[in-house]
């Protein structure tokens, strides 16, 4: 199996432009999150999706973030307009079934830099 | 209620030593402990897990010992080695949710 896969894997870019990363989830895996990583803050649980139907999106910043996943292989996370703060590495994980007890497969992550 | 203390922040081993890396909740609902590993520049990925009706899992040089009582958890990695230096996170869930909450992460460094 490929595992999760995230594209790009380094994305820069200058404050108030749209950023959109992507997410291709394990095959056959029916929960789908975006975490964003910081040093100041960690690891944050920004979405959750079970069956392509966001589930949770209190972990969103503000009106800025959007999230879709249109099926079952492809999600997008979208920042408009980016600003510096921003900057971080966002992953992207997915699971079989929806109990906490399931394993989150990680993705090797998107480097985002908002200048 | 819903953090996950975890220390400590950093941790220096010598080869062949133990690491130990603690951390502590308070939710009993917690039901499912796991340990992930990340390298720089992956993502985390899962080392080991324990459920808490159990109050130790070894797997190979890595071991988690629970203490339910005392609402806490550690990895061990015996024989520790150079190439285990990466950052630690523990984690709790409770199985009827979806939801993972993570330690702030242990930085290992095993010195050669």
């Amino acid at each position: 199996d490929a595992g999760v896969i995230q594209s790009p894997r380094h994305e820069v870019t200058e404050m108030g432009q749209e950023v959109t990363l992507r997410c291709k989830p394990i095959s056959g895996h029916n929960s789908l999150f975006w975490y964003r990583q910081t040093m100041m803050r960690g690891l944050e649980l920004l979405i959750y999706f079970n069956n392509n139907v966001p589930i949770d999106d209190s972990g969103m910043p503000e009106d800025r973030f959007s999230a879709k996943m249109p099926n079952a292989s492809f999600s997008t996370l979208k920042i408009q307009p980016s600003e510096p703060r921003d900057s971080a590495v966002y992953f992207c994980a997915s699971s079989s079934g929806t109990g906490g007890v399931n394993t989150q497969y990680f993705g090797p992550g998107t480097r985002l830099t908002v200048l | 209620q819903q953090q996950v203390k975890q220390s400590p922040q950093s941790l220096i081993v010598q080869k062949g030593g133990i690491s130990i890396i603690n951390c502590a909740y308070e939710n009993t609902a917690f039901d499912y402990f796991p340990w992930y590993q990340q390298f720089p520049g992956k993502g985390p990925a899962l080392l080991i897990a324990i459920r808490p009706d159990v109050s130790e899992k070894k797997e190979g040089r890595f071991t988690i010992s629970f203490n339910k009582s005392a609402k806490q958890f550690s990895l061990h990695i015996m024989d520790s080695q150079p190439g285990d230096s990466a950052t630690y996170f523990c984690a709790a869930s409770h199985s009827g949710t979806y939801k993972y909450i993570f330690g702030t992460g242990t930085r290992l460094k095993v010195l050669a």
